[in-house]
Order: C-alpha cells, then structure tokens, then sequence
C-alpha cells in the first residue's frame, strides 16, 4: 500500500513570490507520482506527473515538481505565483501493478497574499 | 465535450433516506471512478469500472454504499439508508486509458448533506 503526507495543510505567499509545496510518498514498489489542482466549488484538474524518466516534471500554470527517489519526495515549485494560483493542491501516487487507484495526500491550501 | 457531468450538484437529505447521485462519464472513456471527499478523512477512492465492470471496490465502506454502471455513458452510487456521517462531496471522474497513459478528469462534485 502506498501513502502520501503534504506536511503543510496551508501555505500563504505573496504575489509574484516563489512557492514550494512539499509531498513525502511511502511505498514499497515503484510508483506514479502525480499533483491535481481543486479550485473552489471545482473538481480536481491534473497540474503534472511523474511517470518515468526526466526527474524533472514540467506541468501547466508554469508549476514544476521534483522526483527524488531517495528522499521519496516529489515537491511542487513555482517561481511566480499570481493571485489565480489561490486553490488546494493535491499529491497523489499510484503503484505501477495496473491498478488504477490514486491515493491522494491531504492538500495544502495556497493562498496568494496580494 | 462537455466534460464529466455529475446530478446532482447538492443534496440534502435526511438520516434514514435513499440517496442516489448520478454521474454522465466522458463520451468514449474506459474508466469511471467514484470518489469522496470529508475533512476529515481526504479525498478516498471509493470504487472504480473498467469497460462497466467494477475493478475496485475495496473503498466502498459499508454494504449501505452500492455502485452500478449499466452502461458506458452511466452511474449511479447509491447510499442505503443514509446517516449523517455519509455527509461529503462525492466526485465521479473519468479517463479513456490507465494512469501510464492519461489522466483521470474529474467532474465537479455532489455536495451531500444528510440531517
């Protein structure tokens, strides 16, 4: 079974600042690492994932994340955040069995201090 | 397309009572899935079809929680009777491949309040 821990439930930036938002995963295979986006009052949307290869992930929205195996760490950055950036984030990770299940972390609320 | 359509939006309904949520899958997807989501527990996989045999069940919580998909643009999860603590946002989403190779689209919600 895999698990996912986003340490901070909220996290206040100013405009235009960077922002990290951390994910930490448990498994003990090898998994698909993904981050989703929930706008107010919206369903989640896909920012990027983690399949294989480049450990560096590009994804929308100019948001990007790290895979680091060693650390079992899978961080969202952004270099500039704007005010429509203000929505929970979401870590997810599945295995690679075949089994469609995400198991999703706890979110972190982003708010973007003007 | 019209994206994941999910009836309906809010319901509010009192302990003891059937309740019924609906959710139209992407024309074309595979996969349908249903999701709840609580304070206090997160966002959970409750079940998910696969070409509308159900895969994965072992989300569903109690034998008062059943899902169907009678065909490939339909579902329904179905909580019978309902209590207080079945109150959440239930989501449905949809997806045309596996997770290797596409993503799951989520629709927005059916905001669930039982009295």
């Amino acid at each position: 079974a895999q698990s996912v821990t986003q340490l901070d439930s909220q996290v206040p930036v100013f405009e235009e600042a960077p922002v990290e938002l951390r994910c930490n995963y448990s498994s003990s295979v090898s998994v698909y690492l993904f981050w989703y986006v929930q706008y107010p009052n919206q369903g989640l949307q896909l920012l990027l994932k983690y399949l294989s290869g480049s450990t560096l992930v590009k994804g929308i929205n100019g948001f990007e994340a790290e895979f680091n195996k060693s650390q079992t760490s899978f961080h969202l950055r952004k270099p500039s955040v704007h005010i429509s950036d203000t929505a929970e984030y979401f870590c997810a990770v599945s295995d690679r069995s075949g089994n469609e299940k995400l198991t999703f972390g706890t979110g972190t609320r982003l708010t973007i201090i003007p | 397309d019209a994206g994941v359509i999910q009836s309906p939006r809010h319901e509010v309904t009192e302990m003891g009572q059937e309740v019924t949520l609906r959710c139209k899958p992407i024309s074309g997807h595979d996969y349908l899935f249903w999701y709840r989501q609580t304070m206090m527990r997160g966002l959970e996989l409750l079940i998910y079809f696969n070409n509308n045999v159900p895969i994965d069940d072992s989300g569903m919580p109690e034998d008062r929680f059943s899902a169907k998909m009678p065909n490939a643009s339909f579902s329904t999860l179905k909580i019978q009777p309902s209590e207080p603590r079945d109150s959440a946002v239930y989501f449905c989403a949809s997806s045309f491949r596996g997770l290797d190779s596409d993503t799951q689209y989520f629709g927005p919600g059916t905001r669930l309040t039982v009295l």
